[in-house]
């Protein structure tokens, strides 16, 4: 399977709002709604962000949002932060028991 | 808290068996989950290697499977990853992740061991 495509970098100033797309196949991203979303400060353990397209794991500031229509998936940072800056990367079930990447997207506070 | 630790070799040499183990704290493997490897080349993104469940039961990423072998032993409350006859395009940040296979999401992670394939 083909990586999920990124755009390469994102940013805004503190309190704006950044949307970063991920676009896949109807073979993943539009075939389940398993789409999650990742942040990943360099050096450190990635921290998941959004599961099954929408849904936000305790302890995640609701500034974090997800939607998905068709094969692209978006995750909306609202109210950006200066501790927001970071990579994200998304992920996607792929069938038979498969998982599939997304190319990741460096957001920067302006 | 669920902690993940990855190690192993950081040199491996071209056409050996890179080796790697995930120590898992905080939980008990043998209470449930899948558990997953995901690796990073360099200026790449990330790749989905495979996962082991408890019992054993694997599931391997189809381009990687004639060279995989994911294993878990649950008395140490750990599991490995071995990937034979690696070349440089094995080369990779190599992470360990606990897996919700129902719904695809990697809720905790290790931080990540690079591994480098060069003689």
């Amino acid at each position: 399977q083909s990586a999920l495509t990124q755009p390469p970098s994102a940013s805004g100033s503190p309190g704006q709002s950044v949307t970063i797309s991920c676009t896949g196949t109807s073979s993943d991203v539009g075939g389940y709604n398993y789409v999650s979303w990742y942040q990943h400060h360099p050096g450190k353990a990635p921290k998941l962000m959004i599961y099954e397209v929408r849904k936000r794991p305790s302890g995640v500031p609701d500034r974090f949002s997800g939607s998905k229509s068709g094969n692209t998936a978006s995750l909306t940072v609202s109210g950006l932060q200066a501790e927001d800056e970071a990579d994200y990367f998304c992920s996607s079930y792929a069938g038979s028991e498969n998982y599939v990447f997304g190319t990741g997207t460096k957001v920067t506070v302006l | 808290q669920v902690q993940l630790q990855e190690s192993g070799p950081g040199l491996v040499k071209p056409s050996e068996t890179l080796s790697l183990t995930c120590s898992v704290s905080g939980y008990s493997i043998s209470s449930g989950y899948y558990w997953g490897w995901i690796r990073q080349p360099p200026g790449k993104g990330l790749e989905w290697i495979g996962s082991v469940y408890r019992s054993g039961s694997t599931n391997y990423n189809p381009s990687l499977k004639s060279r995989l072998t994911i294993s878990v032993d649950t008395s140490r409350n750990q599991f490995s990853l071995k990937l034979s006859s690696v070349t440089a395009a094995d080369t990779a940040v190599y992470y360990c992740a606990r897996l919700t296979v129902t719904n695809g999401k990697l809720d905790y992670w290790g931080q990540g061991t690079l591994v480098t394939v060069s003689s």
